[in-house]
Formats: structure tokens, C-alpha cells, sequence
């Protein structure tokens, strides 16, 4: 069975201060994982996704997650916060990219301080 | 850019009637699914759909859930009788095809109000 463990329902950074918000993730085969943003009442926008080719994926809106099989986590990134990052992420995992059911976390909600 | 577009946007109905979502999935993808948020919830998956029939589906998607692909553009959730728990935002999404090199796309959502 898959799964992913968010840790921290609610993250607050100032604008401009790094970005850290953390997955962990359980799979019996290698995984495909994910981070999904839903900004306020609109659908899931995928971020970036690790398909086993290179560890550390870039994403869009400067976003970058590491996939580290030993610590069997990836973690989301970006060096400096703005105020339209505000959102809820989720991090998601499945055994294939596209075909299979996507199991998601329980998310993360991200604010930003002035 | 393609992408999954969903109708209606809101949807309020009496409980015990039946609802019927609809989406519209990518014009060339061959997998369709369905994901439902309950408020303040994570997402959970309710069914895939491959080549006119389901290709999985959770313990969420029992006898009163149905998929349809009733021509060739639209990809449809039915809930025979809707309860209050049914509540929630409903996303559709397709990909094109298995493997690592697609992604599932997310249309924007119904949101499902039983009273």
C-alpha cells in the first residue's frame, strides 16, 4: 500500500524567507510522486513530479522538490516566498505517472506574511 | 493549453435525488478518473476508467456511484441518491496514457451540496 505523511497542516513564512513544506511517503514498489497546489476554490494545478529520472525536480512558479530514497521523502522547496504562493499543497504518490489512482496527503496550507 | 473542464461549477440538491456531474476530459487522453474533496478533507480517489469500462475503484465508490462516457467528449459521475455526506468538491481528470512520461490533469471541480 502507498501513502504520504505531510507534516505541518499550516506553514507561515515571511515574503521572501525559504519555503519548506514536508512529505514523506510509503511505497512497497518505486513511486511516482507529486505536488499538486489548489489555490483558494479552484482545482489541483500540478507543481512537479519525480518519475525516477533525475532526483531533484524543478517545478513551475520556481518550486523545486528532491526525491531522497534513504530519508524516503520529498520535500518542496523555494528560496524566496511571494504573497501568491499562498495556497494548500498536497503531496501525492503512485505506482505509475499517469494510469494508476493518485493517493494524496492530507496538505499543506502555506501563508505568507508581509 | 488543453484542459478538463467540468459543469456544474456548484451544484445543490435535496438528498435522496440523484445528481449527475459531468466532465469533459482532453480531447486525445484515454484515462479518466474521479476524486472527491470533502471540506477541509484531502483528496481521495473514487474510480478510474480505461477503454469503456472501470479500471479501479475505493471503497467509496459503491452501488450508488456510476461512470459513463456517453459519446466521445464527455465523461460523467452519477449519484443515484445523494446522502448528506456526499457533500464535497468532485475533480475530474484524465491523462493521456500510461507510463512515466504523462500526468494526470485536474479539471477545476463541482462543488456537491446535498441538504
Amino acid at each position: 500500500a502507498q501513502s504520504v505523511t505531510q507534516l505541518g497542516s499550516h506553514v507561515s513564512v515571511s515574503e521572501g524567507a525559504l519555503v519548506l513544506l514536508r512529505c514523506n511517503y510509503s511505497s512497497s514498489v518505486p513511486p511516482y510522486l507529486f505536488w499538486y497546489v489548489q489555490y483558494p476554490n479552484q482545482g489541483l494545478q500540478l507543481l512537479l513530479k519525480y518519475t525516477s529520472a533525475a532526483t531533484l525536480v524543478k517545478g513551475i512558479n520556481g518550486f523545486e522538490a528532491e526525491f531522497k530514497k534513504s530519508e524516503t521523502s520529498f520535500h518542496l522547496t523555494k528560496p524566496s516566498a511571494h504573497m501568491s504562493d499562498a495556497a494548500e499543497y498536497f503531496c501525492a504518490v503512485s505506482v505509475d505517472s499517469s494510469a494508476s489512482k493518485i493517493i494524496f496527503g492530507s496538505g499543506t496550507r502555506l501563508s505568507i506574511r508581509p | 493549453e488543453p484542459e478538463v473542464t467540468q459543469t456544474p461549477s456548484h451544484q445543490v440538491t435535496q438528498m435522496g435525488q440523484e445528481v449527475i456531474l459531468r466532465c469533459v476530459p482532453i480531447s486525445n487522453h484515454l484515462y479518466f478518473y474521479w476524486y472527491r474533496q470533502i471540506l477541509g478533507q484531502k483528496v481521495e480517489f473514487l474510480v478510474s476508467f480505461y477503454n469503456n469500462e472501470i479500471s479501479e475503484k475505493s471503497e467509496i465508490f459503491d452501488d450508488q456511484f456510476s461512470v459513463e462516457r456517453p459519446d466521445g467528449s464527455n465523461f460523467t459521475l452519477k449519484i443515484r441518491s445523494t446522502k448528506l455526506e456526499d457533500s464535497a468538491m468532485y475533480f475530474c481528470a484524465s491523462s493521456g496514457s500510461s507510463g512515466s512520461t504523462d500526468t494526470q490533469y485536474f479539471g477545476p471541480g463541482t462543488r456537491l451540496t446535498v441538504l
